[in-house]
């Protein structure tokens, strides 16, 4: 089946080092996104890409990296700049056209930093 | 894009219809209603969206007033499964880029 595979789902790191979450979409979407969900908060937009090797900040960019070398993986690196890097991350992916196509989530990778 | 408001949190007797109510007053008229929900610990799941007419399709009604103001997510018979976290979205953006706010947990009781 198609989907957006997030892994790992539980990810603890001491502070100070860098982390990068996988992020792989076998659904041929062009756009993937990445967003971070504190506890009881919506989610807030980190990064995302419309096509690869092309990526744009989102809201909260700071203390985040991403690549977009191929279409079907994002991943996100989460760095020690980032000051509050205890989350719930969730990539997610939609065809090119946004009207007629719903984003499509993963289920998220819990980081945990200490 | 337009913001949504929602009530924080609704009940539903098992079976019955869920009616989940979201105002999105300053809507343009490009923009579309989503909606999506949130078991928790998992990523959220597109339930449906709407332009200007009703929808329907395998999981719920999406009823959009004629002003486009304010829209209704309806459940038909509602399960247990369907407790989670539900969150009404408008957007045109052609990135994507939908703003989820905190939404309304619904839950379903016995």
């Amino acid at each position: 089946d198609g989907g957006i595979t997030q892994s790992p789902k539980y990810l603890f790191r001491k502070e100070g080092q860098n982390v990068t979450l996988s992020c792989e979409q076998n659904l041929n979407h062009d756009a993937m996104y990445w967003y971070r969900q504190d506890p009881g908060q919506g989610l807030r937009l980190i990064y995302y890409s419309q096509i690869v090797n092309d990526f744009q900040k989102g809201d909260i960019a700071e203390g985040y990296s991403v690549s977009r070398e191929k279409k079907e993986s994002f991943p996100l690196t989460v760095t020690s700049a980032q000051k509050n890097p205890t989350a719930f991350y969730l990539c997610a992916s939609t065809g090119r056209n946004s009207y007629n196509s719903p984003l499509h989530f993963g289920n998220g990778t819990r980081l945990t930093v200490t | 894009d337009a913001k949504t408001t929602q009530p924080t949190s609704m009940d539903c007797a098992e079976g019955r219809a869920a009616n989940l109510p979201c105002n999105h007053s300053t809507i343009s008229g490009n923009e579309y209603v989503y909606w999506y929900r949130q078991i928790h610990s998992q990523g959220p799941q597109y339930i449906i969206h709407g332009l200007k007419n009703n929808e329907t399709n395998e999981m719920a009604s999406l009823i959009i007033t004629e002003d486009r103001k304010s829209s209704t997510l309806i459940l038909p018979h509602a399960t247990l499964r369907d407790t989670a976290v539900y969150y009404c979205i408008v957007s045109a953006g052609n990135t994507g880029k939908l703003i989820f706010g905190q939404g309304t947990t619904l839950q379903v009781k016995p």
